[in-house]
């Protein structure tokens, strides 16, 4: 079965703190994708990211980067220079690579940036 | 920018109740999906449509939950009779095929009294 740790429940941060959200997974599937979401207050789901578990390079976006470990089955998430604007509920999910792909979600991380 | 539609927003309802809710996905998307999030929870996966087929309704409970993508295109998901334990944000998401990166609405937030 597959599932998805995201033991930071909430993290409070200064506006232009660097800030790391963790992620953790399990999955039996040798091929897979990793997912990170980001849910403001409005609550629709924001796609940031999507990586191929044959894709170990680490992703950088602006502000965001990713840090994709297989060895230690962890996709976390940093926030460079961290804006108010960043604050939200951020969710790490996973998915079969064939097939009819199926979200398995982490219970998610609060951000708070405060100014 | 292409973006999910979900109406209504908000719905509050009596147990008992029918409530049903409406999704209208992005142009050309043949994977349709509806999730329902508990508070303080992530998303779990309710119903899956490939085009106008369900491909996976495993965790809908089908003794008061019913949905239907009848021409391909919109789709509802339907309660009757709603529970307290229902209360939840109700979200659907679409993607171009079934392995490719779901785009999610703006969700429903339905409350039972």
């Amino acid at each position: 079965a597959q599932k998805v740790t995201q033991a930071q429940t909430e993290i409070s941060v200064v506006e232009k703190e660097d800030v790391t959200l963790d992620c953790v997974y399990e999955t039996r599937d040798t091929t897979y994708y990793l997912f990170w979401y980001k849910q403001p207050p409005s609550g629709e789901l924001v796609f940031l990211i999507r990586r191929n578990s044959f894709d170990e390079q680490n992703e950088i976006s602006g502000r965001y980067s990713w840090n994709f470990q297989k060895s230690t089955s962890s996709f976390n998430f940093t926030i460079t220079a961290s804006q108010v604007v960043d604050s939200a509920v951020y969710f790490c999910a996973l998915s079969e690579a064939k097939g009819f792909q199926k979200l398995v979600f982490g219970t998610g991380t609060r951000l708070l940036v405060s100014p | 920018e292409a973006e999910v539609a979900q109406s209504p927003r908000y719905k509050i309802t009596e147990k008992s109740q029918a409530v049903a809710f409406w999704c209208d996905p992005i142009s050309g998307h043949a994977t349709l999906y509806w999730y329902r999030q508990i508070l303080g929870q992530g998303p779990e996966l309710l119903v899956q449509f490939q085009d106008e087929s369900v491909v996976d309704d495993s965790q809908l409970p089908k003794d008061r939950f019913s949905a239907e993508r009848l021409k391909g295109v919109d789709s509802t998901l339907k309660i009757q009779p709603a529970e307290l334990g229902d209360s939840a944000m109700y979200l659907c998401a679409s993607s171009r095929g079934a392995e490719e990166t779901q785009y999610f609405g703006p969700g429903t937030r339905l409350l039972v009294l």
